[in-house]
């Protein structure tokens, strides 16, 4: 959507850490989000954080909120084969709905 | 613990013959639910939400409409098929933290 925006791909050694980078212009938004689509399937919600927060850690998955540049990100460490998705970010501000970005497609090469 | 369904999974369709996908979701009672549209190698557009038995929302003027006859079930429909409707659609359901859990999807293709 027009309110979320990433990178379209991001190709990436097995291995090495990935960082999927994100904007968003609404300075409202309460929560943001990282889906995870695999081909032919639906999205799967990975992690996600609350505004008064910086950081999010959660196994080999870190989220990076800079609320100031309106700037979100997601590292992968250790990238593996099955991390090669498309990865969306999104946010909600408003009461009933999630805004995504168009998502970054993510190629883990061996 | 919820659970979101979708069906059909695949469908293909000529233009200008109607349309039924329908969403059920257990273990949850009065859920948000959403109609997303998600074109090849595109992002997801909303389509409907529906906070209620009867209640649905229009984010896009487009050949769909969107029923919810029941508290759990969400259907999204069209009477003539267009070469645009192409896509694949996703049903999802919200959690009071914004939260959304998404089916599985319904792969449409129009000939």
């Amino acid at each position: 959507g027009e309110d979320v925006e990433q990178s379209l791909f991001l190709s990436v050694r097995e291995g090495d850490s990935s960082v999927i980078n994100c904007t968003y212009t609404d300075s409202s938004s309460t929560y943001l989000y990282w889906y995870k689509q695999e081909p032919g399937a639906g999205l799967q919600l990975l992690t996600y954080i609350f505004s008064n927060m910086d950081m999010k850690q959660d196994q080999r998955l870190t989220v990076l909120l800079n609320k100031k540049d309106k700037h979100l990100s997601l590292r992968i460490a250790d990238t593996q084969t099955g991390d090669s998705a498309i990865y969306f970010c999104a946010e909600t501000s408003r009461d009933y709905k999630l805004s995504f970005g168009a998502g970054t497609t993510v190629t883990v090469r061996a | 613990s919820q659970t979101i369904h979708q069906w059909p999974a695949t469908l293909v369709q000529p233009v200008g013959s109607p349309l039924s996908l329908e969403c059920t979701v257990e273990g949850t009672s009065n859920p948000n639910l959403y109609w997303y549209r998600q074109a090849a190698g595109r992002g997801l557009q909303l389509l409907f939400y529906s906070v209620g038995i009867g209640q649905i929302s229009s984010e896009v003027p487009q050949n769909l409409s969107a029923s919810r006859p029941q508290d759990r079930q969400f259907i999204l429909s069209s009477k003539k098929l267009l070469l645009s409707d192409s896509g694949f659609y996703l049903c999802a359901w919200r959690t009071s933290t914004g939260e959304l859990f998404f089916g599985e999807g319904s792969r449409l293709t129009v000939l």
